[in-house]
């Protein structure tokens, strides 16, 4: 069966520090891997999704970047992290390719990691 | 640009009544729609979809409905139960790699 991990579960970080958030699935080859920030009072935000290795797409402009290393790896970061970057993210994988029409096209979620930016 | 939008931050309902759940979007292109329950501290786990083909997906006490001519579906929960009690947000995708989730609604059900 397929599984994702994400670590650290919790996280505080001063403002200004560097920040390197790690997820891993398993069970599954190939996958779309998607990171995800729900801050307060607002809904999951996609930040960066990735159809394959090296291949990474932004979907808002920010101090935080990605990284997919191998391909059940993501890896989200920042060189400096900024009051606004707290909050908790998520990661996520779903089939690639698409599965066939309009079955099994879920996105799975893992645990999330809780960022404080002081 | 919130392409998919849930109006109502809460709702209270008692137990065993039913709970309707609302979402809108505004991307024509969107074909398929996912519903999600989240709990505190905790990853969203998926509830139920549907496709644009169908107007109805049904799975136990859980309900979606789609009017694609409306862009809205709702979320149906009959009878409503203390442990339904969460965060739920409604999402949808045009691609199948990229899905849009709206701010989502906290449910309390009150025993």
């Amino acid at each position: 069966s397929q599984t994702i991990h994400q670590w650290p579960a919790t996280l505080v970080q001063p403002v200004g520090s560097p920040l390197s958030l790690e997820c891993t699935v398993e069970g599954t080859s190939n996958p779309n891997l998607y990171w995800y920030r729900q801050a307060a009072g607002r809904g999951l935000q996609l930040l960066f999704y990735s159809v394959g290795i090296g291949q990474i797409s932004s979907e808002v402009p920010q101090n935080l970047s990605a990284s997919r290393p191998q391909d059940r790896q993501f890896i989200l970061s920042s060189k400096k992290l900024l009051l606004s970057d707290s909050g908790f993210y998520l990661c996520a994988w779903s089939v690639f390719p698409w599965g066939q029409p309009f079955r099994d096209n879920e996105q799975f979620f893992g645990p999330g990691t809780r960022l404080t930016v002081l | 640009d919130q392409q998919v939008k849930q109006n109502s931050p809460s709702l209270s309902v008692q137990e065993g009544r039913i709970s309707i759940l609302n979402c809108d979007y505004t991307n024509s292109m969107f074909d398929y729609f996912l519903w999600y329950k989240k709990y505190p501290a905790e990853g969203p786990t998926f509830l139920i979809s549907i496709s644009s083909i169908k107007d109805k997906n049904e799975d136990g006490r859980f309900t979606v409905f789609l009017n694609k001519s409306a862009k809205h579906l709702s979320l149906h929960i009959v009878p409503s139960q203390p442990g339904d009690s969460a965060v739920y947000f409604c999402a949808a995708s045009d691609t199948g790699n990229q899905f849009y989730f709206g701010t989502g609604t906290s449910l309390t059900v009150i025993p």
